[in-house]
């Protein structure tokens, strides 16, 4: 089963304003990801982390590899409509090989 | 640059039908993975290849599933005598280099009734 934990499985909340999402494992991962699914599409990748402590920028969103390894954050800032999607965290455990394990994602609504 | 494509984009299906279903990588990828996810919940990997081998599968992928790609480019899943618990999105990813920057085709919804 997954072992990457999401919580809430819903945000609200309005346009311009910042999120924060986070994710937690009880397990060691080498690499986190953090992908973003629309209704009756695939996940896209927005951003990647591969080092401890690492912290990436992809436009308005800004991630970070925790330093335990077991966790990792996303921020949005200055939220607009179409941020509207499911973000799913993943990543790949030690010994893992190309598996990845997925968190089971955080809806995100944005009120105009 | 073409993704990551799927065909078909929804089956339905009767239970105790046999369902194929087709993967088109990222042009020079050699890298593919299917995984499979159900309502509210995230992708689950199945299988993965590394050009045409099979590397691994998962506990999920049972005696009725099988995948194949055998020219190492596009790749095949088939599902035997479905189930209703079968019905799911089931997606494609390819990589090349850095195999864990995963790139998602758009899914074939699969309904089993």
């Amino acid at each position: 089963g997954q072992q990457l934990n999401q919580s809430p499985q819903s945000m609200f909340i309005q346009e311009g304003e910042d999120v924060s999402m986070n994710c937690t494992s009880s397990s060691i991962f080498n690499t986190w990801l953090w992908y973003k699914q629309e209704p009756g599409e695939g996940p896209v990748l927005l951003i990647a982390l591969y080092k401890a402590g690492e912290l990436t920028s992809n436009g308005r969103l800004t991630a970070q590899f925790g330093i335990t390894r077991k966790d990792s954050f996303l921020n949005i800032s200055a939220s607009i409509p179409s941020d509207v999607g499911i973000y799913f965290c993943a990543g790949q455990m030690v010994g893992a090989n190309s598996k990845l394990t997925f968190g089971k994602g955080i809806t995100l609504s944005v009120r105009p | 640059d073409t993704g990551v494509s799927q065909d078909p984009r929804h089956k339905i299906t009767k239970r105790g039908q046999n369902v194929t279903f087709r993967c088109d990588p990222i042009s020079e990828h050699n890298r593919l993975y299917w995984y499979r996810q159900t309502l509210g919940q995230g992708p689950e990997f199945l299988t993965y290849f590394q050009n045409e081998a099979q590397l691994e599968k998962s506990r999920l992928l049972s005696d009725r599933f099988s995948a194949e790609r055998p020219k190492g480019s596009f790749s095949t899943l088939e599902i035997q005598r479905t189930e209703q618990g079968d019905s799911a999105m089931y997606l494609c990813a390819s990589s090349f280099g850095n195999p864990h920057e995963q790139f998602f085709g758009p899914g074939t919804r699969l309904t089993v009734l």
